[in-house]
């Protein structure tokens, strides 16, 4: 089974700094990844994801992500946070080659954005 | 945009009850899912549901867990005798079709066993 890990429950940046949240999954066959954004009270909304082609891919609210296969990651970065992203985002991914793509989750990073 | 929708978005039910999740998904997708997330825990995969039938499930979903799709419009999670440790968020998705494609979520029900 795929394992996925995001280090760092807490990020903490400054309004207008980079944004960095990190991902890593298990697997020695690339997955498919996702990465999900959830405001309080809210369900998980799709910000970006990576099937096939170009690694660097771009979602909505201004994030991308790169996927590095020697490095087994998928890391999430904006290059200047707003005080609007602050929400929990989470890194999902599944496995290719099936029809039935359940998803495996990370833990989850909550991103706060200070004045 | 089209939306998962979920009911009710809070559930408090005495232990050993039954309890019945509602999900509307979206109306052209073709695949479902179930997933649950204990409080502090990772979002949890459940069971995915294609065609009128179970695709895959997890562990979790044991002999007390169900699903079903008795129209054309509504997908539901049945938990027969509650537990306290079934407390979580569950959450509904779909995707209209499988392999590489996203899976759109609702906002979740979450379900309080007292």
């Amino acid at each position: 089974a795929q394992s996925v890990t995001q280090l760092g429950s807490h990020v903490s940046v400054s309004e207008g700094a980079l944004v960095l949240l990190r991902c890593n999954y298990s697997s020695s066959v690339p997955p498919y990844l996702f990465w999900y954004v959830q405001y309080p009270n809210q369900g998980l909304q799709l910000l970006l994801k990576y099937t096939t082609g170009a690694t660097l891919v771009k979602g909505i609210n201004g994030f991308e992500a790169e996927f590095k296969k020697s490095e087994t990651s998928f890391h999430l970065t904006k290059p200047s946070a707003h005080m609007s992203d602050a929400a929990e985002y989470f890194c999902a991914v599944s496995d290719q080659g099936y029809n039935f793509n359940k998803f495996y989750f990370g833990s989850g990073t909550k991103l706060n954005v200070k004045p | 945009e089209p939306e998962v929708t979920q009911t009710p978005s809070h559930q408090v039910t005495q232990m050993g009850q039954e309890v019945i999740l509602r999900c509307v998904p979206i109306s052209n997708h073709l695949y479902f899912y179930w997933y649950r997330q204990i409080l502090g825990q990772k979002v949890e995969f459940l069971v995915s549901f294609y065609n009128n039938e179970i695709s895959e499930k997890s562990e979790i979903f044991d002999d007390q867990f169900s699903v079903e799709r008795p129209d054309g419009s509504n997908f539901t999670l049945k938990i027969r005798s509650t537990k306290l440790e079934d407390s979580a968020m569950y959450f509904c998705a779909s995707s209209i079709r499988g392999g590489n494609q996203p899976q759109h979520f609702g906002d979740g029900t979450r379900l309080s066993i007292l």
